[in-house]
């Protein structure tokens, strides 16, 4: 059974903190591993999803990083800014061979607060 | 908008009531998913559509719960004798089968459920 876990469970910061948060998942039988951003009242936003080992993306102030080896993934923000308060969520498929990768298993997310 | 929509987004109702959720993806979608989250969880898995076909059911869908897509389209998902244990969140996902090993999903914003 595929258990992707997160941490921290959250963060509270201050307005111009850079941070980072942990993704962890089973490395073997791997297919991808994707990002959210959760805002309240709002979808899901998909950030980044990322397949090769060493992959690095960047999307503005955000950056992601990719292990396939050891089994993580890091998801950093440079200067938060309050607009950044989200919760944070990393999701990979199970891999199991007669459903592939068509559902996502979450971890339980970061939840990140960015004070002015 | 061409996202994916959900309707209603809030929904309150007594135990051993009927609620029927409507999902509607993006057009040219042909993967359709839901999931559930409770509060101090990730999303969780419940079942998800290639055009028509019902293709997985995850085992938290107990007998009470089902799901249609009729035309390929929308999909609707509806809990029959709500118990308090069914609050959570519901949410719609939508998926492009070529889309790859990635399998990037796009969400809705969720159905809010109340059992009282």
């Amino acid at each position: 059974i595929l258990n992707v876990e997160q941490s921290p469970q959250s963060l509270h910061v201050q307005e111009g903190d850079s941070t980072n948060f942990t993704c962890s998942f089973p490395s073997s039988n791997f297919y991808a591993l994707h990002w959210y951003r959760w805002e309240t009242a709002k979808s899901p936003e998909a950030l980044f999803v990322m397949t090769l080992n060493g992959d690095e993306k960047k999307k503005g102030r955000i950056s992601a990083t990719l292990n396939t080896k050891e089994g993580y993934s890091y998801l950093y923000i440079k200067g938060s800014q309050p607009e950044d308060s989200a919760t944070y969520l990393c999701a990979s498929p199970p891999g199991v061979m007669d459903t592939g990768f068509q559902k996502l298993v979450f971890g339980t997310g970061t939840r990140l607060l960015v004070s002015p | 908008d061409t996202g994916v929509s959900q309707d209603p987004r809030h929904k309150i109702t007594k135990r051993g009531q009927n609620v029927t959720f409507r999902c509607d993806p993006i057009s040219e979608h042909n993967r359709l998913y839901w999931y559930r989250q409770t509060l101090g969880q990730g999303p969780e898995f419940l079942t998800y559509f290639q055009n028509e076909a019902q293709l997985e059911k995850s085992r938290l869908l107990s007998d009470r719960f089902s799901a249609e897509r009729p035309k390929g389209s929308f999909s609707t998902l509806e809990i029959q004798r709500t118990e308090q244990g069914d609050s959570a969140m519901y949410l719609c996902a939508s998926s492009f089968e070529y889309s790859g090993t990635s399998n990037e999903q796009f969400f809705g914003p969720g159905t809010r459920l109340t059992v009282l």
